[in-house]
């Protein structure tokens, strides 16, 4: 079973279009992220939730919308798609709670965005 | 402010030959983590280590070993009789650790290992 899991894996859309990328993790942790790894191969984080509540909104644009329906799932949703926003975006959870962190950080396997 | 710097962009070695990945790390915290993530060609993100600032004990794990030195800020990453397989990008990786920074990890720019055989 894979811990975290991330669809669809590749994603070819035309620009202005709008697309999703879900996740799961069956770990039982409390926290989840968005990382986004350039073209450089340079990881940033995006994103983190802690049990379904927003904590890091690390000024991405507001065309990024997360979006977590339980602790289990933290979907990213990304409106007006631009040439730029090409990149592999990785989901993300930990054991995390809240006032203690630094648990280990368990990714998926990426999802590969190309914006044509 | 944290920083991560692999001095490193891209090591190329032979089949058996040991291979040590730099990590320097910058933060005026006391307490964070340290981590190491490989991605290998397929493209995922494996977690290797994961060492907190109060912890300076060397590990070893198979043929992998890290080695922890907070006066000199750095986090070395040693594969021993390297193969293969080995052959990824690696991350190195600071957590702080207070605060609201979950999972806010800082990574490095990363060092491809390329081992022919």
């Amino acid at each position: 079973d894979t811990a975290v899991s991330q669809t669809p894996k590749y994603l070819v859309t035309q620009m202005g279009n709008d697309k999703s990328i879900k996740c799961e993790q069956n770990l039982g942790h409390d926290t989840m992220y968005w990382y986004k790894q350039d073209s450089k191969k340079f990881l940033k984080i995006m994103f983190s939730y802690n049990n379904k509540e927003l904590i890091i909104n690390e000024t991405v644009p507001n065309r990024f919308s997360p979006k977590s329906p339980d602790k289990a799932h933290l979907n990213l949703h990304i409106n007006s798609l631009e040439l730029g926003d090409s990149a592999v975006y990785f989901c993300a959870s930990s054991q995390d709670k809240r006032g203690r962190p630094g648990n280990t950080i368990y990714f998926g396997e990426g999802s590969w965005l190309t914006v044509v | 402010a944290q920083k991560v710097t692999q001095a490193q962009t891209e090591i190329s070695v032979v089949e058996k030959e040991d291979v040590t990945l730099d990590c320097v790390y910058e933060t005026r915290d006391t307490t964070y983590y340290l981590f190491w993530y490989k991605q290998p060609p397929s493209g995922e993100l494996v977690f290797l280590i994961r060492r907190n600032s109060f912890d300076e004990q060397n590990e070893i794990s198979g043929r992998y070993s890290w080695n922890f030195q907070k006066s000199t800020s750095s986090f070395n990453f040693t594969i021993t009789a390297s193969q293969v397989v080995d052959s990824a990008v690696y991350f190195c990786a600071l957590l702080y650790a207070g605060g609201t920074s979950y999972g806010k990890l800082t990574f490095g720019q990363g060092t491809i290992l390329t081992v022919h055989p």
